[in-house]
């Protein structure tokens, strides 16, 4: 089955930019989402086709995708940004969609 | 607004069903598919599969498939999430998300589905 493969934690200091990778073979093809979970919430979306920033969400949350790997990118993090990220797609049939392994974001 | 709302926690018996409901309200409910994700404790999270509710077409991932049937009653804008032969390791957070094709932008507030002898 399609995986897409996270780092588990990367931790910052706060005004420091975080960078969290997906990778997956279909990436060059599909485009990533991601999500960010805090704790004992659903997910909120905070990133949509591989680089679009929904309403409501801080101009610090941007991502790109290249090749087999899409990126995260939290510039200048703040604490309120620790949580749990999620990158999501689907395979190269279109047909099953797939979470991240997840990357637990420390600020500190 | 868009809102999900899901029923209450269950507690069932190894080999047991759970019907987990999920009620849309703040859009056209057949406009959009509704996608069924879980989280088990300390885990990440899990895509089960996706339901249109205007045609009523499924599509489930492949670790649930003979499992799970994901249905609909348009005249209340409902969508349910059945899932059968219950295990211990089916115990997770159980959430309905509304879906826009590729991707999912509004969530339910989660259902917990503990199953335990």
């Amino acid at each position: 089955s399609y995986e897409l493969t996270q780092p588990p934690s990367v931790s910052v200091s706060p005004g420091q930019t975080a960078r969290i990778t997906c990778s997956g073979d279909a990436l060059p093809k599909k485009y990533a989402y991601w999500y960010q979970q805090k704790s004992g919430q659903a997910p909120v979306l905070v990133i949509y086709e591989d680089s679009k920033r929904p309403s409501g969400i801080p101009e610090r949350f941007s991502g790109s995708s290249s090749g087999t790997m899409a990126t995260l990118t939290i510039s200048g993090a703040q604490v309120e940004d620790e949580a749990d990220y999620y990158c999501y797609s689907t395979d190269s049939s279109g047909n099953h969609n797939v979470f991240g392994t997840g990357t637990k974001v420390t600020v500190l | 607004q868009v809102q999900l709302v899901q029923s209450g926690a269950e507690v069932k018996k190894p080999g047991a069903s759970v019907k987990v409901s999920c009620k849309a309200s703040g859009y056209t409910f057949t406009s959009y598919d509704i996608n069924w994700v879980r989280q088990a404790t300390g885990q990440g999270l899990e895509w089960m599969g996706w339901m249109n509710p205007n045609s009523g077409n499924t599509g489930y991932a492949q670790k649930f498939q003979g499992r799970v049937t994901m249905t609909r009653n348009t005249s209340i804008s409902t969508a349910y999430m059945e899932l059968s032969s219950l295990r211990s390791e089916d115990t997770a957070v159980y959430y309905c998300a509304r879906g826009t094709g590729d991707y999912v932008d509004y969530w339910g507030q989660g259902t917990l589905v503990t199953v335990s002898s």
